[in-house]
C-alpha cells in the first residue's frame, strides 16, 4: 500500500462530463504534484503547491484545474476533456519542494476518454 | 534545452547477474540525482537519492554512482532476480528555479529466471 492515496483508480467518462480526481496523503508533507503519464513515458509534471499555494503550472490546458483545499488534500478537476487526455494521472507529495527529498506517489487515476 | 536520457529502452539479463542502467543529462549540474522503480499499473518508488559530491551510494543489492565529470550516473542492482523486473527512473531537478523532478525516459529491466 502507498501512503499516497488516489481516488477514483479508474475513471471513464464523456468529453461533456466535469469530474475530479483526488489525491490525499497525511505525512505532513508540504509539497504536493500532479504528474500524466502516457503508456511506455515518463511522468510529466503538471501542477505544483506548495504550502497550498500553486508554484508551478507547465502550461496545462484550463480543462484541467487544480485544488489544494488543505495540506492533506488535492484535487484536480475535469472539464471538456479530449480524447488524447486519456492517460495515467499521477499524484506525489515530498516533504517540501526541494531537490533533495524523494516523492511518494501513489499508484494513480486510470483515466478513459470516450 | 535540458535532456535526461536513460540509454536502454529495454534490458534483458539472467537471474544472479548484475543489472546496470545508465542515466546521461546535460547543460545542468544538478546538485542531487534520484532513482524510482515503476511496475505497470503502479505509481514509482523512490529508490536512492544521490549527491554531487557523492561519488557511489549501497542499499542493499542496489548501488548508484554519480559522475558530474561525465554528467552520467549508472544503477546497478546486483544478483539481480525476477523480482527486480520493472521499468527503473532517473529524476533530477532541471534547475534550481523550477524546483520540480524531471523524468527520464525509463528503462525496463526483465531479469530471466
Amino acid at each position: 500500500d502507498t501512503e499516497v492515496t488516489q481516488t477514483p483508480k479508474h475513471l471513464v467518462m464523456g468529453m461533456t462530463n466535469k469530474k475530479s480526481l483526488k489525491c490525499e496523503q497525511h505525512m505532513g508533507h508540504r509539497a504536493m504534484y500532479w504528474y500524466k503519464q502516457k503508456a511506455k513515458k515518463p511522468p510529466e509534471l503538471m501542477f505544483v503547491y506548495s504550502y497550498e499555494k500553486l508554484s508551478i503550472n507547465e502550461s496545462v490546458p484550463s480543462r484541467f484545474s487544480p485544488e489544494c483545499p488543505n495540506s492533506s488534500l488535492l484535487n484536480l478537476h475535469l472539464h471538456a476533456l479530449q480524447p488524447e487526455d486519456s492517460a495515467l494521472y499521477l499524484c506525489a507529495s515530498s516533504q517540501e519542494g526541494v531537490s533533495n527529498q524523494p516523492q511518494h506517489f501513489g499508484d494513480g487515476t486510470r483515466l478513459s476518454i470516450l | 534545452s535540458q535532456k535526461i536520457e536513460q540509454n536502454s529502452e529495454a534490458l534483458n539479463i539472467q537471474e544472479g547477474k548484475t543489472a546496470t542502467l545508465t542515466c546521461n543529462y546535460t547543460n545542468y549540474s544538478p546538485a542531487y540525482l534520484q532513482w524510482y522503480r515503476q511496475d505497470p499499473g503502479r505509481g514509482p518508488v523512490f529508490l536512492l537519492l544521490i549527491r554531487e559530491n557523492e561519488k557511489e551510494k549501497r542499499k542493499e543489492r542496489l548501488k548508484v554512482t554519480f559522475d558530474t565529470t561525465l554528467k552520467q550516473s549508472l544503477f546497478h542492482i546486483t544478483a539481480s532476480q525476477p523480482a527486480d523486473s520493472a521499468t527503473y527512473l532517473c529524476a533530477l531537478f532541471m534547475d534550481t528555479g523550477r524546483r520540480a523532478l524531471t523524468f527520464g525516459s525509463g528503462t525496463r529491466l526483465q531479469v530471466q529466471p
